[in-house]
């Protein structure tokens, strides 16, 4: 693993269904983030952790979860998923909490129908 | 509320500079990024200033007034790999960023 790894790359899910979007680093980063891009707004921060441990809410957490098991994972999940959360999702991390630039994995694109 | 304003769309020609402008009004100041974002790809760092004045980077510069809530991305000797989306980002008195929408750059031959 060089960098983030996302998983899975693309998803078709039926409302309702849960889904664990996965992210993994392998940067010994502390910092960790979860986005939603969509079509004409910035990017919008839905979850975060600043170390293992511990996770915040962004700017549009509703309807997601995440966890920090450890420094590495990062995972965001749609316990119920609906036609709104349709998107495309990036993983990033940072080497502090405030530092460093954040370093971006390759997106999941889930379409919710 | 806070809020990050950058154009939409822009064109510029193969060779020549273009600027991108960024304005922000965001609760606390610790920083502006630049980001890179080719279509169906990651956004990627280019730039970060916490102090005004002018940023340079080879062909790209970027440049911060923090009275002015203000910031631009200059881009010189443009190539056709230069046609992406740039992404305009404040870190905030939280330490998170907060994204501007982005500017999708078209480059014509």
């Amino acid at each position: 693993i060089a960098g983030i790894t996302q998983a899975p790359t693309s998803q078709i899910l039926a409302a309702g269904r849960r889904m664990t979007l996965r992210c993994t680093q392998d940067m010994r980063h502390n910092a960790m983030y979860w986005y939603r891009q969509d079509l004409g707004l910035g990017l919008r921060l839905i979850h975060y952790s600043n170390t293992a441990g511990t996770t915040g809410k962004g700017e549009v957490p509703d309807g997601y979860s995440v966890s920090r098991a450890n420094t590495d994972d990062f995972p965001l999940t749609l316990a119920s998923a609906v036609p709104s959360q349709t998107s495309v999702y990036f993983c990033a991390s940072s080497g502090g909490t405030g530092g460093n630039e954040q370093f971006f994995g390759p997106g999941t694109r889930l379409t919710v129908l | 509320g806070q809020n990050i304003d950058q154009p939409t769309e822009m064109t510029a020609t193969e060779g020549a500079i273009v600027q991108i402008n960024c304005t922000y009004q965001t609760s606390g100041f610790n920083g502006l990024f630049w980001y890179q974002q080719h279509a169906g790809e990651a956004p990627t760092f280019l730039s970060y200033n916490v102090l005004d004045g002018l940023e340079e980077k080879g062909r790209f510069s970027s440049f911060l007034s923090r009275s002015k809530g203000y910031s631009y991305l200059l881009l010189k000797e443009l190539q056709m790999k230069d046609s992406a989306s740039y992404l305009c980002a404040v870190r905030d008195s939280n330490y998170q960023l907060i994204w501007g929408a982005g500017t999708k750059l078209i480059i014509k031959p």
